[in-house]
């Protein structure tokens, strides 16, 4: 796998149900981020969770990250039309020489009314 | 809520020609960042800028891109002589602290749309 990629590169879900997606890395990382992203607009910060927590909340979103499996899962819950959009996560580590944040090419997520 | 601006939000400019595109950052952020996209693909990392310099840089951002910090409020993206494939979509994102385990989340703007004709 990429650092940093998602699962399932898409998701079409019913209104109210849960969308879960998941996220894959290579290296040691600081911490993990998933972004949101509508189309033709930039990204907006969800959740980060750093490399010594296992699970984060935010109002309906929920992230868990796994050190030794190397992944990261987002579990949106009770899906609104709204949560229609791209979602990425970024992993901040050091790779290729440098300190950044790596972004996967993102799961769109399609919250059918 | 304080956000990053970027303009313009569409750039149409023929190969070989300088660009500049233009943010604002939130102000009381330190660091600086810009990310492109090329439709389609994946949001990628070019530079991170601190106390007016480098940070980083990523293989993309070979000689053709420069960053600057004119005043207190702009960043600006200049690449120098384009290429069709610097097509794409550019994003300018501030932070109140840098990378690392201590890191915040980037703020990002809306993008500039930059087509290479």
């Amino acid at each position: 796998s990429q650092q940093g990629e998602e699962d399932p590169q898409a998701l079409s879900i019913q209104e109210g149900e849960n969308a879960t997606m998941n996220c894959s890395y290579k290296t040691s990382i600081n911490n993990l981020q998933w972004y949101r992203q509508n189309s033709g607009r930039g990204l907006v910060h969800l959740i980060l969770i750093r490399s010594n927590e296992r699970e984060k909340h935010s109002g309906r979103l929920r992230v868990t990250l796994d050190t030794s499996k190397k992944s990261s899962s987002l579990l949106i819950t009770a899906s609104r039309a709204a949560d229609t959009a791209s979602y990425f996560c970024a992993t901040d580590a050091f790779i290729g020489g440098s300190e950044k944040l790596v972004f996967g090419k993102g799961t769109k997520l399609t919250v059918n009314p | 809520e304080p956000e990053v601006t970027q303009t313009p939000s569409h750039q149409v400019t023929q190969m070989g020609q300088e660009v500049i595109l233009r943010c604002v950052p939130i102000s009381n952020h330190l660091y600086f960042y810009w990310y492109r996209q090329i439709l389609g693909q994946k949001v990628e990392f070019l530079v991170s800028f601190y106390n007016n310099e480098i940070s980083e840089k990523s293989e993309i951002f070979d000689d053709q891109f420069s960053v600057e910090r004119p005043d207190g409020s702009n960043f600006t993206l200049k690449i120098r002589s384009t290429k069709l494939e610097d097509s794409a979509m550019y994003f300018c994102a501030s932070s109140e602290a840098g990378l690392g385990f201590n890191s915040q989340p980037q703020h990002f703007g809306d993008g500039t749309r930059l087509s290479i004709l």
